[in-house]
């Protein structure tokens, strides 16, 4: 079975651009979970999505959005992007919100310049 | 929220050698303790997990133990290989419906062949 996909895997963008990264969760996972990670750190929350509702929200700010489409997978989209959100944006899925066995994709590494 | 501590931030180790890291937490109402491998361009694997009715879990080489009452986890691995070499990643869930698990900062365990 294919795990959790992601697109693009890289992307070079200038700051005040906007971002949208996506991802695909394992079939039958219907939670879909998004993650910043910094480079020497562990991954931060951003997002968690259950069957197309928002379930979580963690610590970041209005310029971060996501959804989550009928078909399970999920888009991130970052506005007017900082030097700052350089990072790898790692997606989880899960079976269910609460279900607490995530499986990571391999991550899209955002660069800002 | 949740406070995750992970110790040590890098472990080396000769091939053969057991290899130990330490999590504490925060949140008494954590219930679920999972462990990720990230290798380099990865995105993190959950290797082994433990939930809070259980005092220790065995997989092979890993194990994980909890202690609850002093609020901390460590993650086992015995008979090191050089293919263990990566970084590993405690998390603890803040207390709540949804799962929104705190990272470590990570260790880096670099096995010598």
């Amino acid at each position: 079975d294919a795990g959790v996909t992601q697109s693009p895997t890289h992307l070079i963008k200038t700051r005040g651009q906007h971002v949208t990264l996506r991802c695909s969760p394992i079939s039958g996972h219907k939670s879909v979970s998004w993650y910043q990670q910094v480079l020497g750190q562990g991954p931060q929350f951003i997002f968690q999505y259950y069957e197309k509702e928002e379930r979580g929200r963690g610590n970041f700010p209005d310029r971060f959005s996501a959804r989550q489409f009928p078909n399970y997978s999920s888009e991130l989209n970052v506005n007017a992007l900082l030097l700052g959100d350089s990072a790898l944006y790692l997606c989880a899925s899960s079976t269910r919100t609460g279900g607490y066995e995530q499986y990571f994709g391999p991550g899209t590494r955002l660069t800002v310049t | 929220g949740e406070n995750v501590e992970q110790h040590p931030s890098t472990l080396s180790v000769q091939e053969g050698d057991s290899a130990v890291i330490k999590c504490t937490y925060s949140d008494s109402a954590s219930n679920y303790f999972p462990w990720y491998k990230q290798e380099l361009g990865k995105g993190p694997q959950l290797i082994i997990d433990i939930r809070s009715n259980v005092g220790e879990k065995k997989d092979q080489r890993i194990a994980v133990t909890l202690n609850k009452t002093a609020k901390h986890f460590s993650l086992h691995i015995t008979e090191t290989q050089p293919e263990d070499s990566a970084v590993y990643f405690c998390a603890a869930p803040a207390s709540g419906g949804s799962y929104i698990p705190t990272f470590g900062r990570g260790t880096s365990l670099i096995v010598h062949p």
